[in-house]
């Protein structure tokens, strides 16, 4: 099955600074990557995706970055501010090909992003 | 807001009790799915399911049990059997059955089993 890693478990920035949190997988059949971000006590909620057909993609501060041929994609977040402190889940899609269809996500297992003021 | 609701918010059951958590969703998704959140694993998934009555084991279905009567309703039971049941439940949802789409996360149920 797939294997998703997240690096790093905690991430510290001055605001104004930028973060990046990686991930890996382990399934080259995968096509999406999605990224959610869970605020505490609350639900993780959709921020940005990718799918395979394409390297990059932006919306405003953030970004993703997706390398096929290396099996891993980043989030970017530019110029951080307090609000962008919570936990940030990566997650792969599987059973990708094997006509199962919507099998689910694979989370990696987060990133507490703090901002530091 | 959100389309999708659990509940209850926090639950508390004695050992050995199977306990049901209830997700209901007025999106007109097809796919439904439970994920177990623990402090530093992630979300693990439990269960999906793409269509009415048909439903598949995740990653770690042992000791639970699902349901999928009706588009709407994706309840999940945690059986006497799940021998560390104390965790956070999030139910989720997508539009279509590709593994493309993306997921819509309830509020969450918190389980405390002493």
């Amino acid at each position: 099955g797939e294997n998703v890693e997240q690096h790093p478990s905690t991430l510290s920035v001055q605001e104004g600074d930028s973060a990046v949190i990686k991930c890996t997988y382990s399934d080259s059949a995968s096509n999406y990557f999605p990224w959610y971000k869970q605020e505490l006590g609350k639900r993780p909620q959709l921020i940005i995706d990718i799918r395979s057909n394409v390297g990059e993609k932006k919306d405003q501060r953030i970004a993703v970055t997706l390398n096929k041929t290396a099996k891993h994609f980043s989030l970017h977040i530019t110029e951080t501010q307090p609000e962008d402190s919570a936990v940030y889940f990566c997650a792969a899609n599987v059973g990708v090909g094997s006509g199962g269809g919507a099998d689910g996500l694979t989370f990696g297992k987060g990133t507490h992003l703090i901002i530091q003021p | 807001d959100g389309g999708i609701t659990q509940s209850p918010k926090y639950l508390f059951r004695k050992e050995g009790q199977n306990v049901t958590l209830s997700c209901e969703q007025n999106l007109n998704h097809d796919a439904m799915y439970w994920y177990r959140q623990d402090p530093g694993q992630g979300l693990r998934l439990i269960y999906y399911s793409q269509i009415v009555n048909d439903f598949q084991k995740g990653d770690i279905a042992e000791g639970y049990s699902v349901s999928r009567e009706k588009k709407e309703s994706f309840p999940l039971t945690v059986t006497s059997a799940q021998k560390n049941p104390t965790a956070f439940y999030l139910c989720a949802s997508s539009i279509v059955k590709g593994s493309d789409s993306p997921l819509h996360f309830g509020n969450g149920t918190r389980l405390t089993v002493t």
